[in-house]
């Protein structure tokens, strides 16, 4: 696509419920990551994939929050059992990649995340 | 670890005023460095960036940065600022040959007519 699509772009849930958050990356980025970025806060890392593999999962706050890609494509994030300090706006981003290289990152408009 | 400081949090100007906007960093190996910015409503957007060569680096609208290696620095510049500018700014710097961006805290632009 022209740009990094993320859906949907705005979600109130409840505190315990599960949510999924979905990232469609630039066509033909290799590299996809994941941000949030709380209210007063810089940009947090969350998770890196490079293909389908995910070489730097360091960012993820607990064992809530998980994330996959599949066919070296679109992207979820889930946050199971939601509290409301997961209320965030969360950031996908892709770039060109590929092992050892620099590209710029380009980012998607967000999903904004309220956790009621 | 690798951490970037922003040290403005809150920055308001009169239009023509010059800007600058301070970004230093930790990590002391090969270090790539960017500006993004944020306009209201909007995504973030790449300003510019540095990954070697000259120093002085510019990017889209008027805005431009220096690397200065000794002083761990990548200030953002602008001479002659607009009431358009007003948006948050973002330093990020990531090590050469990893991908992970590491974002500072963000700066945020009032520029008043």
């Amino acid at each position: 696509g022209a740009g990094v699509s993320q859906s949907p772009s705005n979600k109130v849930t409840e505190k315990g419920k599960d949510v999924e958050l979905r990232c469609d990356p630039i066509s033909g980025h290799t590299a996809l990551y994941w941000y949030r970025q709380s209210l007063g806060q810089g940009l947090e890392f969350l998770i890196y994939f490079q293909g389908n593999s995910a070489p730097d999962k360091s960012g993820l706050p607990s064992d809530r929050f998980s994330a996959e890609r599949t066919g070296g494509s679109v992207s979820t994030l889930t946050i199971q059992r939601t509290q409301q300090e997961d209320s965030a706006v969360y950031l996908c981003a892709s770039s060109l990649g590929g092992q050892g290289s620099v590209d710029t990152i380009y980012f998607g408009e967000g999903s904004w995340l309220t956790v009621v | 670890a690798q951490s970037v400081s922003q040290h403005n949090h809150h920055v308001i100007l009169s239009e023509a005023a010059s800007l600058e906007l301070g970004c230093n960093y930790s990590y002391g190996g090969t270090v790539n460095l960017f500006w993004y910015v944020q306009y209201p409503g909007q995504h973030l957007q790449l300003l510019l960036k540095y990954f070697s060569g000259d120093p002085l680096v510019k990017g889209i609208k008027g805005f431009e940065a220096e690397f200065i290696k000794s002083k761990f620095s990548f200030n953002l510049r602008k001479p002659s600022v607009q009431w358009s500018d007003t948006a948050e700014y973002f330093c990020a710097v990531t090590r050469t040959g990893f991908q992970k961006l590491v974002f500072g805290t963000g700066t945020r632009l009032l520029v008043s007519p």
